[in-house]
C-alpha cells in the first residue's frame, strides 16, 4: 500500500532563507507527483507537477525534484518570503490504484 | 479559465442533521473527485466520477454519504445523518483526462463543523 511521508511536519525560517521540504513515498510505481500549497481554511493550489519520466520542474522561486527509484521528492524554495507561509502537501498518483495519495503536509512559517 | 467552484464555503450543523455540498468543475474536465480532509491530515479520496459514472467509491461511507454527478458536470455530495467525526474540509477536484495524469485542480473547499 502506497504511503507518503513529509518531513519536517513544521518548519519556521527567517525571511530570505532558502529551504527544502521533503517528501518520500514507499512504492516507486507512480505516474506523477504533485506539490500543492494550502493556506489556512482554504483549498489546494497546485504548484508543480512532475511526471514519472521527469527529474525536476521549476516555477519562479520553486524547484521540485523527483527521484523515483529512491522514492523521494524535494521542494526547494529560494529566497523565502512571509507570503510563502502555508502548508505544503505532496501527492503521488499511485501506479497500482490510480489514486492520488497525499502526505500530511509541512507547515511552513516564514518570519519577517 | 475559471477554477473549480464549490459552495458553501462554511457550514455548521448539529449531529444527525443533513448537509449537501456543491461542486462545479472546470469546463471540459471529465473527471471529478471529492476528497475529505480532516484537520492535520492529508486529503482522502471519497469518490471519483468519470463523466456521470462512478469510477471509485470504495472509501465512501455509503451508509451516510451519497454523491451524484448529473449530466456529467456539476456534482453534489450529501451527508445524512452527520456525525461529529464528519467535521472536515470537503474538497472537490477535477482533471481533464480520465487518468488524472495532467494533474488535479482543486476548489477552495467547504469547511464543515458538526456540533
Amino acid at each position: 500500500k502506497q504511503e507518503v511521508t513529509q518531513i519536517p511536519a513544521a518548519l519556521s525560517v527567517p525571511e530570505g532563507e532558502n529551504l527544502v521540504l521533503n517528501c518520500s513515498f514507499t512504492d516507486s510505481a507512480i505516474y506523477n507527483l504533485q506539490w500543492f500549497r494550502q493556506d489556512p481554511g482554504k483549498g489546494l493550489t497546485s504548484l508543480l507537477l512532475i511526471q514519472s519520466s521527469q527529474r525536476e520542474q521549476t516555477s519562479g522561486r520553486l524547484n521540485a525534484s523527483l527521484d523515483k527509484s529512491s522514492g523521494r521528492s524535494t521542494l526547494y524554495i529560494a529566497a523565502s518570503q512571509p507570503g510563502d507561509s502555508a502548508t505544503y502537501l505532496c501527492a503521488v498518483k499511485d501506479g497500482a490504484t490510480n489514486k492520488l495519495i497525499f502526505g500530511t503536509g509541512t507547515l511552513l512559517a516564514v518570519q519577517p | 479559465e475559471a477554477g473549480v467552484a464549490q459552495s458553501p464555503r462554511y457550514k455548521i450543523i448539529e449531529k444527525r442533521q443533513s448537509v449537501a455540498f456543491w461542486c462545479n468543475p472546470i469546463s471540459g474536465h471529465a473527471t471529478l473527485y471529492w476528497y475529505q480532509q480532516i484537520l492535520g491530515q492529508g486529503p482522502k479520496l471519497l469518490i471519483q466520477f468519470q463523466n456521470n459514472g462512478v469510477v471509485d467509491d470504495s472509501q465512501l461511507p455509503k451508509d451516510r454519504f451519497s454523491a451524484e454527478r448529473l449530466k456529467g458536470v456539476d456534482s453534489t455530495l450529501k451527508i445524512q445523518p452527520a456525525k461529529l467525526e464528519d467535521s472536515a474540509v470537503y474538497l472537490c477536484a477535477s482533471s481533464l483526462s480520465s487518468s488524472g495524469d495532467d494533474g488535479y485542480t482543486f476548489g477552495s473547499g467547504t469547511r464543515l463543523t458538526v456540533v
